[in-house]
């Protein structure tokens, strides 16, 4: 156990619909990332949050934000859904945010768009 | 831009054998290597890093990683397998300074461990 939660495990809906995806970092780690995880393109990182504050962006498209909460934990929106989008989202924590820092995972949501 | 290469997309290996799971990298500078494992409908787990000094690193479960910088390569090793270590492994690397320090993960390697 990484000490990463993600809620929920698994979420089915359908296409058009918006879905939040929630994460509560290990204790003490200030870092949040998101990640999407799919057959055809493999881990693509999304975005990153330190202490509140957005860091970093990847592949993330515009349907879709996050947010980092007072409290560190931290939610990622996925709206206008569509059939693509089915994928596992995972969501990693880190103590800082530098280049030697391990990421701790979550076990994943796992998103299916009908 | 950084970028990781698992050239094999499956390795097949049969119980208390050695086995070896290939992993170049390219980035500016030195790099900060890091190995994965993904069992099945789990998260990713850290198995080892390399940041500097000693070119063997060892891990967690057994296994060690040996950073060649001529080559580029950090391939991931374990002297005897065992059927536990069937499972997706991924290698990621960081650029030590100039570059994202976010990590590139590369597109990761099935172990498949035979009884």
């Amino acid at each position: 156990d990484s000490g990463v939660t993600q809620t929920p495990k698994h979420l089915i809906t359908a296409t058009g619909q918006r879905v939040t995806l929630r994460c509560s970092p290990r204790s003490g780690d200030l870092s949040v990332y998101w990640y999407q995880q799919s057959l055809d393109q493999g881990l693509q990182f999304l975005i990153q949050y330190y202490n509140g504050e957005e860091r970093a962006k990847g592949n993330i498209l515009e349907r879709f934000s996050a947010q980092q909460f007072p409290d560190l934990h931290s939610e990622l929106n996925l709206s206008s859904l569509e059939l693509g989008d089915s994928a596992l989202y995972f969501c990693a924590s880190s103590v800082y945010q530098g280049s030697t820092d391990t990421q701790y995972f979550g076990p994943g949501t796992r998103l299916t768009v009908l | 831009a950084q970028s990781v290469a698992q050239p094999e997309d499956q390795v097949n290996v049969a119980e208390g054998n050695p086995l070896t799971v290939k992993c170049t990298y390219s980035v500016s500078g030195n790099p900060y290597l890091f190995w994965y494992v993904q069992y099945p409908n789990r998260g990713l787990q850290f198995l080892l890093k390399y940041i500097t000094g000693d070119n063997l690193v060892k891990g967690s479960y057994g296994f060690e990683a040996e950073f060649n910088k001529s080559q580029t390569s950090f391939h991931l090793k374990k002297p005897s397998a065992l059927v536990s270590d069937s499972a997706l492994y991924f290698c990621a690397v960081r650029a030590a300074s100039g570059g994202s320090y976010i990590p590139t993960f590369g597109r990761g390697t099935s172990l498949i461990v035979h009884p």
